[in-house]
């Protein structure tokens, strides 16, 4: 599978649990995004990390969120002790990383739902 | 505060008919736009990605660009069942955040046989 690969594809939490995310982009690419989708909402940026650095972290909340992307290994998004308000859709994408117009694949997704 | 804009539908045509997708924007320097299907509970697939003013043809989707009047379009041609879906407008927040997607709250499209 060439893909975007997340996993797990659905996660449930009680609130106060850490819930992490997993996502390997496609092979060949570097650059990896993270989107979170709420019920009823449209799809909001909340990072852009490349190898080991955190290029953009704007879009996502100061307190309980962090992500990384290591030199091995998948790119991780980090919520610390969950709360209802976390219950979504947490999208993955990933480019080339090549420079120019990118086209950003995204992954099956992480269905998180907090009880 | 960027902001792109699409009507929420449901949008409905039957079998065969062209369906029509419209979206705007707000920001000017914006350079890529992309048009994304998703399916219910599913992740977005991208159809189209246009980058120039005009029309950009592929099989039966049409994407549509007018810079000047920050509007992108999707017309999609002898409509499908299967073509039945939320469709999301993307636009790239241009200048330095270019990387940045600001996605529509999609369009709800059904299409009935």
């Amino acid at each position: 599978n060439a893909g975007v690969m997340q996993n797990p594809r659905h996660l449930v939490r009680r609130r106060g649990q850490e819930a992490r995310l997993r996502c390997s982009p496609m092979k060949g690419h570097s650059h990896v995004y993270w989107y979170r989708q709420l019920p009823e909402e449209g799809l909001k940026f909340m990072v852009y990390l490349q190898k080991e650095n955190i290029i953009d972290e704007s879009g996502m909340p100061k307190e309980r969120f962090s992500a990384e992307f290591p030199k091995e290994g998948p790119s991780i998004l980090r919520i610390q002790q969950v709360v209802r308000g976390d219950s979504a859709a947490y999208f993955c994408a990933s480019s080339p990383g090549m420079g120019g117009r990118e086209t950003q694949y995204f992954g099956p997704g992480t269905r998180l739902l907090v009880l | 505060q960027k902001e792109v804009e699409q009507n929420s539908g449901p949008l409905s045509v039957p079998e065969g008919a062209i369906a029509s997708l419209n979206c705007t924007y707000s920001d000017r320097v914006s350079q890529s736009f992309f048009w994304y299907r998703q399916y219910s509970g599913k992740s977005p697939e991208l159809i189209m990605s246009i980058y120039s003013n005009g029309d950009k043809e592929d099989g039966r989707f049409t994407a549509q660009l007018n810079k000047a009047s920050q509007y992108v379009s999707l017309l999609i041609r002898d409509s499908q069942p299967s073509d039945s879906a939320t469709y999301l407008c993307a636009v790239n927040e241009g200048g330095g955040s270019n990387y940045k997607l600001t996605f529509g709250k999609g369009t709800l499209l059904t299409v009935n046989p």
